[in-house]
């Protein structure tokens, strides 16, 4: 099994841009999870989806901030416009089913805002 | 609310020293418990979990922790340290059912001197 795949690896983009983070689950997993790591807030959970309906967004920080998952093995973090106090690393993790056993995580992608 | 603290936010020990990473949770009833670990520039890797049953688990890399109800602890333990074994170290918490979704410490960054 390839684990998580994150894409890109890294990303530089100017204030202003569009990003698009990209991420496809191991097969099988149908819950979904983004989180956002920064040094001065720590793994923070943005948003998870179960079978591909987003089931708890609070932890989106605002509306620039949005996530897809057109299907079991895609899905998407966009921001739009990029500030650059969104430069984090984002991860994104799986899970094989709601409770019972832990979240695999992706590499993650390292934005950076400038 | 849910939460979880890791309260020791750097810790340093030298190599061969026996090591304990302090989590307390807070949580309605008994979670799921989980140690990632987090080397840089990495993803986050599944140590070991604890769902019900014996409350010592073994790890993987010898690692080991025991969960304590009446303390709401879930403490990491190593007998002896590698200095490969240096990197972050986050204690999260998942839900046995209903919306789940993992919640993390802000993790604790292990040094190891040769």
């Amino acid at each position: 099994d390839a684990g998580v795949i994150q894409s890109p690896r890294h990303e530089v983009t100017e204030m202003g841009q569009e990003v698009t983070l990209r991420c496809k689950p191991i097969s099988g997993h149908n819950s979904l999870f983004w989180y956002r790591q920064t040094m001065m807030r720590g793994l923070e959970l943005l948003i998870y989806f179960n079978n591909n309906v987003p089931i708890d967004d609070s932890g989106m920080p605002e509306d620039r901030f949005s996530a897809k998952m057109p299907n079991a093995s895609f899905s998407t973090l966009k921001i739009q416009p990029s500030e650059p106090r969104d430069s984090a690393v984002y991860f994104c993790a799986s899970s094989p089913t709601p409770g019972g056993t832990e979240a695999f995580f992706g590499q993650g992608t390292r934005l950076t805002v400038v | 609310a849910q939460s979880v603290t890791q309260p020791d936010i750097h810790i340093t020990v030298s190599e061969g020293a026996s090591l304990e990473l302090r989590c307390n949770y807070s949580y309605g009833a008994t979670p799921y418990l989980f140690w990632y670990v987090q080397s840089p520039g990495q993803g986050l890797q599944l140590l070991l979990k604890y769902f019900s049953g014996d409350t010592l688990v073994q790890g993987i890399k010898g690692f080991e922790a025991e969960f304590k109800r009446s303390q709401s602890s879930f403490n990491l333990r190593k007998p002896s340290v590698h200095w490969s074994d240096a990197a972050e170290y986050f204690c999260a918490v998942g839900a046995p059912s209903g919306t789940y979704k993992y919640i993390f410490g802000t993790g604790t960054r292990l040094k190891v001197l040769a």
